[in-house]
Parts: C-alpha cells; structure tokens; sequence
C-alpha cells in the first residue's frame, strides 16, 4: 500500500456535467499528480500541484482544473463532460518532484477512479 | 518530446518460464529517468523501479532484473521463473530533468499473462 487514497472509487455521470475526484497524499509529500487512463491506454500526464500551486500541466483543455489544499490532499475537477472523458484516473503523490529531481524519488499511485461518462 | 514504446502489446507464457520485457524510449535530454510499474487488475499502479540516466549499472532484485542499454536507449525487465502472481499490465515511463515540473510519459503496456 502506498498511503495514497483516492475517493470515489467509481462514478457514473452524464455528458455536460461536472465532477470533482479527491486525492489525499501520502504523509509528507507535497507534490500531486493527476493523470487520465483511458481503456488499454498507458496513463496521460494532467497536471500537477506543488505546494498548493499548479507547476506543470500535460495537454489537456482548461475544463480539467484542480486544487490542491495546505495539507496537500488534492482536487482534480472536470466541466463540461464528454464522453472521452470516461476512463481511470490517477493520482500519484510524491516529495519535490515540482523540483530538480532528487536521486530517489519516486511518484507513489492511488488506486484510482473509475468515470463513465454516458 | 519524449516517446515511450513497449512494441509487445501481450505476452502469455507458462509459469516458471522466463520472460522479458522491452522498453525503447526517446528523449532530447541528457539526463531523465526510467521507471516500470506493474498494474494489477485491482488498477494501482505499484512502483518496481527507477533507474537514472547517469546509473548505468544493470539491478537484480529476486526474480526482477533491469537492463539499461543507453547506447540503444532501453530499458528491458526480466522475469525469471514467471509466477501466476506475476500476471499483469507493466508500463514503462520516463521523465525528463524536471524543474519544469513535468509528469510522466508512459508506453501503452505489456499485458503479462502467466498461465499455471
């Protein structure tokens, strides 16, 4: 287990709404990462957090936002659902990472949440 | 931009069977970072290793064992004497120096079958 908890474990919404996923972090690391699953796919890069501040974002539209909070749990929001949105999504916490790359870290995953978009 | 290829989209072999891995990945940059994950069916992703460009050494752990190959930029994983537990989608992924705060890039996975 990683300590990275990640809630709901699944959900069902329709295309054009929004959804908030939550992400608490693992004790004592400040950085958290999101990223999107689709089916049979490798995981595509969001974005990601360090610090309570967005410091690196992959290639997805604005719709897809989040927050991160002083105890470093997180928020991944999405506006305005489309039916490629369904997939698992991820979040990986880690220390420093929003820096120079220290010899040994390592981005630690949650189990996930499933969203089906319908 | 950097790419990650895992050119084997499944592999089935019979347990207790060796099996290998590959991993090709292209970056600009000189130095980066390597990982492999597994993915049981559960969907975590667990971590299994990380290897820096500046690392060149091979790593057995157990029955797992890395072989970096800078000059043909892979990053292979061998399974030695597979086990059903073993069973999984494995991905590999790189990240770049970072600073720019960059995620990573992950290949499409290898979905490892081992039948008892």
């Amino acid at each position: 287990e990683t300590g990275v908890t990640q809630s709901p474990t699944h959900l069902i919404k329709t295309r054009g709404q929004q959804v908030t996923l939550r992400c608490s972090s693992q004790s004592g690391h400040n950085t958290v990462s999101w990223y999107q699953q689709a089916l049979g796919q490798g995981p595509q890069f969001i974005f990601q957090y360090y610090r309570e501040e967005e410091n690196g974002r992959g290639n997805f539209p604005p719709r897809f936002s989040g927050l991160q909070f002083p105890n470093y749990s997180s928020e991944l929001n999405v506006n305005a659902l489309e039916l490629d949105d369904s997939a698992l999504y991820l979040c990986a916490s880690s220390l420093e990472w929003g820096k120079a790359l220290s010899r040994q870290e390592t981005q630690y995953f949650g189990p996930g949440t499933r969203l089906l978009v319908l | 931009a950097q790419k990650v290829t895992q050119a084997q989209t499944e592999i089935s072999v019979v347990e207790k069977e060796d099996v290998t891995l590959d991993c090709v990945y292209e970056t600009r940059d000189t130095t980066y970072y390597l990982f492999w994950y597994k993915q049981p069916p559960s969907g975590e992703l667990v971590f299994l290793i990380r290897r820096n460009s500046f690392d060149e050494q091979n790593e057995i752990s157990g029955r797992y064992s890395w072989n970096f190959q800078k000059s043909t930029s892979s990053f292979n994983f061998t399974i030695t004497a597979s086990q059903v537990v073993d069973s999984a989608v494995y991905f590999c992924a790189l990240r770049g120096p970072g600073g720019g705060a960059d995620g990573l890039t992950f290949g499409k996975g290898t979905h490892l079958i081992i039948q008892p």
